[in-house]
């Protein structure tokens, strides 16, 4: 069974800071990965997708990492703002359905 | 484009009574959706994959007839809590992937509802 974990829970920076996200998973044998965002109360905004046989993907200030093999995903947030405020999740896909695997986020505040 | 719209996106209700909640793919059809439950400081779990013109599939450990899946149209799910208690007090999203397109394959969320039952 997938297993997808985040670490840290709760991040807490000064404004323009740079920082990175950790998320882990137990099977390598994914389709995909995916980061999304969550404001509180409200639904999933996502961010980059990753497909299984890419390495990175880039947006804007934010750059996801995945490393298979070793089941492990980065996002990297560069010069972080106030509005970057949220939890961001992570979520791997295992195959042709799209029954996402979600870790429990990680909760981002950046303090202006 | 991609936009699943859910409604309401917040109820409260009293213990014992149903609750109905409305998934509409906006500008695409959707021939599957899914529903999700996220319990605060949890994350998101799969609760069932709603099927079009079929029954429902639902996760190991969902009862099926406490959460009524209904597909009627390819762009609408709904998804309905039967005699809810205080314990289904949750937040509720759906989410759909384009069927055909640039953006096939990708999934979309709706905004979530919120589940209180008194």
């Amino acid at each position: 069974k997938q297993e997808v974990t985040q670490i840290p829970a709760a991040l807490s920076v000064p404004e323009g800071e740079n920082l990175v996200l950790n998320c882990s998973f137990t099977d390598s044998a994914i389709y995909n990965l995916q980061w999304f965002r969550q404001d509180p109360g409200k639904g999933l905004t996502s961010l980059l997708l990753i497909q299984s046989s890419q390495r990175e993907q880039t947006s804007g200030r934010l750059n996801a990492s995945l490393d298979k093999s070793s089941g492990r995903s980065t996002l990297y947030i560069a010069a972080s703002q106030p509005g970057d405020s949220a939890t961001y999740l992570c979520a791997v896909r295992p195959g042709s359905n799209y029954k996402l695997t979600f870790g429990k986020g990680t909760l981002l505040t950046v303090n202006p | 484009g991609a936009v699943v719209s859910q409604h309401p996106s917040w109820v409260i209700c009293k213990s014992g009574t149903s609750v109905k909640i409305e998934c509409r793919s906006l500008d695409f059809q959707a021939t599957t959706m899914f529903w999700y439950r996220q319990f605060p400081k949890q994350s998101l779990m799969l609760m069932a994959t709603s099927n079009e013109g079929s029954k429902a599939t639902y996760e190991q450990g969902v009862e099926k007839d406490k959460f009524l899946i209904n597909h009627a149209s390819l762009t609408l799910s709904t998804l309905t809590v039967t005699s809810a208690h205080p314990e289904d007090s949750s937040f509720y999203i759906c989410s759909a992937p384009r069927d055909r397109g640039r953006r096939a394959n990708v999934l979309t969320f709706g905004a979530g509802s919120r589940l209180t039952v008194l």
